[in-house]
């Protein structure tokens, strides 16, 4: 199958501060892909879904203007947690689609922690 | 999409089959059953998909009922490397067969192999 890698895998940081989270896909270029964030012993709650050169459409719920999402190309995402907070402290995953495969790959996650 | 059900967890012995159901009783015509796995602090993993035959590859297989309205999953050799969680979820699937919908997670079936 495909290969999605995400950098950085771990971060810390301190309370206030941005931080950028990229989404690769390595073999194929990714028309559509997805933010997740999943917080300890829950599931996955998907955050917003992004085509390449368009703006992000979020879910219910998640802030636009703290969660910046960039689609530029067609092998990278990014996702910015603007003025981080402790609360925000999660595990993120991408995933990303593409005609080649038809089908949704998923990185390896990213894990955030604010202090 | 439709919801599923799933047991919250389940064990299997080392080398012995896995069964793991989902009931998805309100599945429409249009929807396939995708089967999902995430083993610890990793992003999840696709298994296998299937509308409304029998599927096989070589990962697992996949039974689902004549009526749709269920469907088990099943890991013929687990190996203690197949504990994860497991993640049954039923989407729609575009007239041209693209698959890029965004992804429901339920909360899974925790499978736990031990010796």
């Amino acid at each position: 199958g495909a290969v999605v890698s995400q950098h950085p895998s771990r971060v810390i940081c301190k309370s206030g501060t941005s931080v950028k989270i990229e989404c690769r896909s390595l073999d194929f270029q990714a028309t559509t892909m997805f933010w997740y964030r999943q917080f300890p012993k829950q599931s996955l709650m998907l955050m917003a879904t992004s085509n390449e050169g368009s703006k992000a459409t979020y879910e219910q719920g998640v802030e636009k203007d703290k969660f910046l999402i960039n689609h530029a190309s067609l092998t990278l995402s990014t996702l910015t947690v603007t003025s981080a907070h402790p609360e925000d402290s999660s595990f993120y995953i991408c995933s990303a689609w593409g005609r080649k495969y038809n089908e949704q790959f998923f990185g390896p996650g990213t894990r955030l922690t604010v202090l | 999409d439709a919801k599923t059900t799933q047991p919250p967890s389940m064990d299997c012995a080392e080398g012995r089959a896995a069964n793991l159901p989902c009931n998805h009783s309100t599945i429409s015509g249009n929807e396939y059953v995708y089967w999902y796995r995430q083993i610890h602090s990793q992003g999840p993993q696709y298994i296998i998909h299937g509308l409304k035959n029998n599927e096989t590859n070589e990962m697992a297989s996949l039974i689902i009922t004549e009526d749709r309205k269920s469907s088990t999953l099943i890991l013929p050799h687990a190996t203690l490397r197949d504990t994860a969680v497991y993640y049954c979820i039923v989407r729609v699937v575009s007239a041209g067969g693209t698959s890029y919908g965004k992804l429901t997670f339920g909360q899974g079936t925790i499978l736990t192999v031990h010796p």
